[in-house]
């Protein structure tokens, strides 16, 4: 069974004070990993894509990156607006045919000015 | 444009009234989607249309209705729902095709009270 899992759950950082969250994943066929941010009562906003181990993506404070077993997302100098739920979901090939996206549970970022 | 609306923001309903949820994007998506959010839970996938067909149904209640109309409008129809249907209704498009992995794209959500 198709298993993805963040952590930690929840994570309260000082402005400025860069970290990382992770989304470790079992699966077979690994056909792509999505992190995603979501505000409170809104729908997730899209990041990123990471399609192979090796494979790095940044935007702004923001930097993912993949290996076999699991992705990282770094948070660099995080900013109060950066507080929110982060999301990662995988998709993945069985018996030849793309299945639907599997979520993690999330990590609940809260930065403090 | 990366843009997903749904309609209305906010629903109060019944156990005994119709209502209906809209969706709509015009990034030329050919796929679709239902998801149902419960608090601090991900996203649960409800439906799937692909090229305006349904191709997934995850066991979800007859009580909840999808239907789509044209390639860039998604509807669902809820009658009778139960107060633990209450949640947060998000609609997502992306790019169609089984080999590939397509980010989705996401709207703001329903917020569902039922009463």
């Amino acid at each position: 069974e198709d298993q993805v899992t963040q952590s930690p759950e929840a994570l309260r950082l000082q402005e400025g004070e860069s970290s990382s969250l992770n989304c470790s994943y079992t699966v077979s066929g690994l056909r792509g990993l999505f992190w995603y941010r979501q505000d409170p009562g809104k729908g997730p906003e899209f990041l990123f894509t990471l399609y192979s181990a090796g494979e790095e993506k940044e935007k702004e404070r923001l930097k993912a990156t993949l290996t076999k077993k699991e992705s990282f997302l770094h948070i660099t100098a995080p900013k109060p607006e950066d507080s929110a739920t982060y999301l990662c979901a995988v998709r993945v090939i069985s018996s030849g045919s793309a299945r639907q996206l599997t979520f993690g549970s999330g990590t609940q970022l809260t930065v403090l000015p | 444009d990366t843009e997903v609306t749904q309609t209305p923001k906010h629903l109060v309903m019944g156990m005994t009234n119709k209502k209906s949820l809209k969706c709509e994007q015009h990034m030329g998506h050919r796929a679709m989607y239902w998801y149902k959010q419960k608090a601090k839970k991900p996203p649960e996938l409800m439906f799937v249309y692909s090229y305006e067909k349904l191709s997934i149904n995850e066991s979800v209640p007859s009580r909840f209705s999808p239907e789509c109309p044209n390639s860039s409008l998604l509807n669902l129809h809820l009658h009778a729902l139960q107060p633990e249907d209450s949640a947060l209704y998000l609609c997502a498009s992306s790019q169609a095709g089984q080999g590939f992995s397509y980010e989705q794209y996401f709207g703001p959500g329903t917020r569902l009270t039922v009463t």
